[in-house]
């Protein structure tokens, strides 16, 4: 069981470049969403999605996009890199237990390092 | 909206000091509560979780109690060890379609 997978682990990218950063589940959740974690600012939710072809944006989704057109991938990608995206990318899915209406646990992926130079 | 406020860092111990990181948390109902771990270099997973009041969350000598009358979850390890080192976060899964989660606090425990 692979749980979430992240590709790439490592990124380097000129200012301008674009480039899609990769995210698997194999647990078969609804939701996922993509974080980004700078130093001293904890998680900041970029973009989230609750099943396929619904999206919706978190609180700094300014220079990406998602889609989510299966419900196993749900890809993030930067449209034109600034340094300001220099960070460590995570993906997570989860779901909502029926029984509950509350979201259960996150599994997280291992995170993509992304530095914009 | 759901919030998390999480005791700031960075902590420092000494080997087999008690260690409490405070979390309290906003929500509407009956949230479920998480502390994750992440370790230097890799993803955060789950440490521990309580999805109802009065519940007991322990894994790994770690512990933390579901109080909703102070809407509190904090963690607690009796003796601490070096390998524990790392950043924790405590998060709330209520009625918002993400999990909400605190800043973070970086442990450092000292030989």
């Amino acid at each position: 069981n692979a749980g979430v997978t992240q590709t790439p682990k490592f990124q380097v990218l000129k200012t301008g470049q674009s480039m899609t950063l990769q995210c698997a589940q194999d647990m078969n959740h609804e939701y996922m969403s993509w974080y980004r974690q700078d130093p001293g600012m904890g998680l900041r939710l970029i973009h989230y999605s609750v099943g396929a072809g619904i999206t919706d944006q978190g609180e700094v989704p300014n220079g990406y996009n998602v889609s989510r057109s299966t419900t196993e991938d749900f890809p993030l990608r930067l449209l034109s890199a600034a340094p300001s995206q220099t960070s460590v990318y995570f993906c997570a899915s989860s779901y909502v237990a029926p029984s509950e209406g509350r979201n259960t646990e996150a599994f997280f992926g291992q995170g993509t390092r992304l530095t914009v130079v | 909206g759901d919030s998390v406020t999480q005791m700031e860092g960075p902590v420092t111990l000494s080997e087999e000091a008690f260690l409490t990181i405070n979390c309290t948390y906003t929500a509407t109902g009956y949230p479920s509560l998480f502390w994750y771990v992440q370790y230097p270099g890799e993803g955060l997973q789950l440490l521990l979780k309580a999805t109802k009041a009065d519940d007991k969350g322990s894994n790994k000598g770690f512990e933390a109690t579901y109080r909703k009358e102070t809407t509190s979850f904090h963690l607690e390890k009796g003796s601490v060890q070096v390998s524990d080192s790392a950043v924790y976060f405590c998060a709330l899964g209520g009625s918002a379609r993400q999990l909400t989660f605190g800043s973070g606090t970086q442990l450092t425990v000292l030989p």
